[in-house]
């Protein structure tokens, strides 16, 4: 069975802290890692992973995706409480439909 | 630039009722999605689409109903309404011209939050 597993659960940091998301997962055809960020409504994308050891940065807002170990992590610099949402993990199957499996989210709140 | 568009945004149904969840895209997007989440569950695939006329089962398909008579519509149904099917509903579209692999990644609506009573 699939299965993406991201940790923390839940985070509580001030502004201006620098938090680290984790998101390891096991599939069987993996095609690609990707990130949401989910505030109140709609799942935004941010990132989408393919290769090991590329960075992909946007602003504060970076990840890199381990092929190897079977992880990706989300790093957050100089947190704002804007920052403050769920933050979900999907990897993308190489199978028929292009499908998604998600993790549980991290569920990201900085305080002011 | 209106991407994915669901309706109702909330709804409350008795038990034993019956309801169509409405999506829309103006993308153009081949593929689409429909999503529960849950807390703490994080996304559930319950439908999928890779075209017109083309509908598959995802991982929770029990329960739901879709169509795919357009390549902007892709309806889900809920023929009689049960207590487990209270969540939060997402709809999602991408584009793929390979059938096996995208490099584009799935876009959400705003999403339609159902409680059955």
């Amino acid at each position: 069975e699939d299965k993406v597993v991201q940790s923390p659960l839940s985070l509580v940091v001030h502004e201006g802290d620098t938090v680290t998301l984790n998101c390891s997962y096991e599939v069987t055809n993996f095609r690609s890692l990707l990130w949401y960020k989910q505030e109140k409504k709609a799942p935004t994308f941010l990132f989408m992973l393919t290769s090991s050891g590329i960075e992909k940065k946007s602003g504060r807002l970076s990840s890199i995706l381990d092929k190897k170990e079977l992880f990706s992590i989300l790093n957050i610099t100089a947190t704002q409480t804007g920052d403050s949402a769920i933050y979900l993990c999907a990897v993308g199957i190489m199978e028929y439909g292009n499908k998604l499996v998600f993790g549980a989210g991290t569920i990201l709140r900085v305080k002011s | 630039n209106a991407g994915v568009t669901q309706t109702p945004k909330f709804r409350i149904l008795k038990i034993g009722q019956s309801m169509t969840l409405q999506c829309a895209q103006d993308m153009n997007h081949n593929y689409m999605y429909w999503y529960r989440q849950d807390p703490g569950m994080g996304l559930k695939l319950i439908y999928y689409s890779v075209g017109a006329g083309i509908t598959d089962k995802g991982e929770v398909p029990n329960g739901y109903n879709v169509s795919r008579s357009t390549t902007e519509d892709f309806p889900l149904r809920l023929e009689l309404a049960a207590p487990s099917q209270t969540s939060v509903y997402f709809c999602a579209s991408s584009y793929s011209d390979r059938q096996l692999y995208s490099n584009q990644p799935q876009h959400f609506g705003d999403g339609t939050r159902l409680s059955i009573l």
